[in-house]
């Protein structure tokens, strides 16, 4: 089946650090895949997206690349920041379901 | 645009008693999900609706909950009876197309 795997939190790094946080994920046919962001005591919020092979998702200096030969879809940010300290979750929805399956989710600590 | 509205925000039963949660999704979106986030996990779903038709439940423990979407806008989550194991939070979460949009969630905590 389906299914999403990401590396396990807690992830702790200092303030303008270079963050990395892999997913990969198996999936039939071509999945859209996501990154959902949670922060403390609030609901999920889309991060970012891509929808087909090569694509780059990009917001607030987060990016991900849908790497179809790898399976992967790896979160990188350039310079973190302590308003990043969240929950990143990796998601993929397969064509036509519009039924989101999630990862585990990876907890970011930014130290000032 | 107003984002999905859940409420309550916080509830605490005791385990065998029942408990509703509500779900208003962003206006004209015809897909509503409902997930449970277990601390520590990531959101699995219950169900999923297109407009008030179910998509999924194939996880959904039917012997204890239930859902509904009348007339295809506001949602209902049922437990009765609850269980410790049932303490999460209770995701909704609305859908045009790809993106969902997700509500602050229901944190249900049963003793």
């Amino acid at each position: 089946g389906n299914s999403v795997t990401q590396m396990e939190g807690p992830v702790t790094l200092s303030e303008e650090a270079f963050l990395t946080i892999n997913c990969t994920y198996t999936a039939t046919g071509y999945p859209s895949l996501f990154w959902y962001v949670q922060y403390p005591g609030e609901g999920l919020q889309l991060l970012l997206k891509a929808t087909k092979a090569d694509d780059k998702g990009s917001n607030k200096g987060f990016e991900a690349t849908y790497r179809k030969e790898t399976t992967s879809f790896h979160l990188e940010k350039g310079s973190v920041q302590v308003s990043d300290s969240a929950v990143y979750f990796c998601a993929l929805i397969t064509s036509g379901t519009y039924k989101y399956i999630f990862g585990t989710g990876t907890r970011l600590k930014v130290l000032a | 645009e107003a984002g999905v509205a859940q409420s309550p925000r916080y509830k605490i039963i005791e385990k065998r008693q029942s408990v509703a949660f509500w779900c208003n999704p962003i206006s004209g979106h015809a897909t509503l999900y409902w997930y449970q986030q277990i601390l520590g996990q990531g959101p699995k779903l219950l169900i999923q609706f297109q407009n008030n038709g179910v998509v999924d439940d194939s996880q959904l423990p039917k012997d204890r909950f239930s859902a509904e979407r009348l007339k295809g806008v506001d949602s209902t989550l049922k437990i009765q009876p609850a269980k410790l194991e049932d303490s999460a939070v209770y995701l909704c979460a609305s859908s045009l197309d790809t993106e969902a949009f997700f509500g602050q969630g229901t944190r249900l905590t049963v003793v």
